[in-house]
């Protein structure tokens, strides 16, 4: 099992909606990122959170909202979204911004699906 | 441009066979990761090494910073193993404090 949380597992969502998913640790980690991942290619960087600050944002469309309430939870807004944003978002988190010593540990991921 | 590549892309395997996946980068590092990724999504860090070589159970992973080439073992393959490895490399600071992912080895193990 996971040390991170994710929810929900799967969602489903039209173009007009807004949803949110949630990520969450207990670990007293200080870093948590969101990452997507499109079909058979690799993880692309979206957000890091750095002691429950915004320190990275990947170029992502304002149609995708990250906030990090406090230091173990992790949402990311979704507001007009597109069909090509269907993929599985994953969540991460490191005990500081993963390097040595930090290794990444993820949550099975949300796969979303706009229709 | 950072770069990190796998290979290779995709590898099938006869249970018990020894496996090999390969992982290049461009520039200096302070970490390199390896990741296991099954259907399904949930990914599993298995290694993170800045030297040397780590093993645990049946997975050897090794790095060599000079040639800046890692590998990850898996010996008497099992078709519990077949996922997708994912190499990610931590550059140096000055490069940006992110991962660069490789793009992945597709590992199927055939009983």
């Amino acid at each position: 099992d996971t040390e991170v949380t994710q929810t929900p597992k799967h969602l489903v969502m039209g173009m007009t909606n807004k949803k949110s998913l949630k990520c969450e640790q207990h670990m007293g980690h200080r870093a948590m990122y969101w990452y997507k991942q499109k079909a058979k290619k690799p993880p692309e960087l979206m957000f890091v959170y750095s002691y429950e600050k915004l320190s990275i944002n990947e170029s992502v469309p304002s149609r995708f909202s990250p906030e990090c309430p406090n230091s173990s939870l992790l949402n990311l807004h979704l507001h007009a979204l597109q069909p090509e944003d269907s993929a599985l978002y994953l969540c991460a988190s490191s005990q500081e911004t993963a390097g040595i010593g930090s290794p990444l540990h993820f949550g099975n991921g949300t796969r979303l699906t706009v229709t | 441009k950072n770069e990190v590549e796998q290979s290779p892309q995709n590898l099938t395997a006869q249970e018990g066979e020894f496996i090999t996946i390969n992982c290049s980068y461009s520039v200096g590092i302070s970490a390199l990761h390896w990741l296991q990724q099954h259907p399904g999504g949930g990914i599993v860090s298995l290694f993170m090494l800045s030297s040397g070589k780590k093993k645990h159970g049946r997975l050897i992973a090794t790095i060599n910073i000079q040639e800046k080439h890692s590998s990850l073992h898996i010996t008497a393959s099992h078709p519990r193993d077949s996922a997708v490895y994912i190499c990610a490399v931590f550059f140096t600071p000055d490069t940006g404090n992110q991962f660069y992912f490789g793009t992945g080895t597709s590992l199927t193990v055939i009983p």
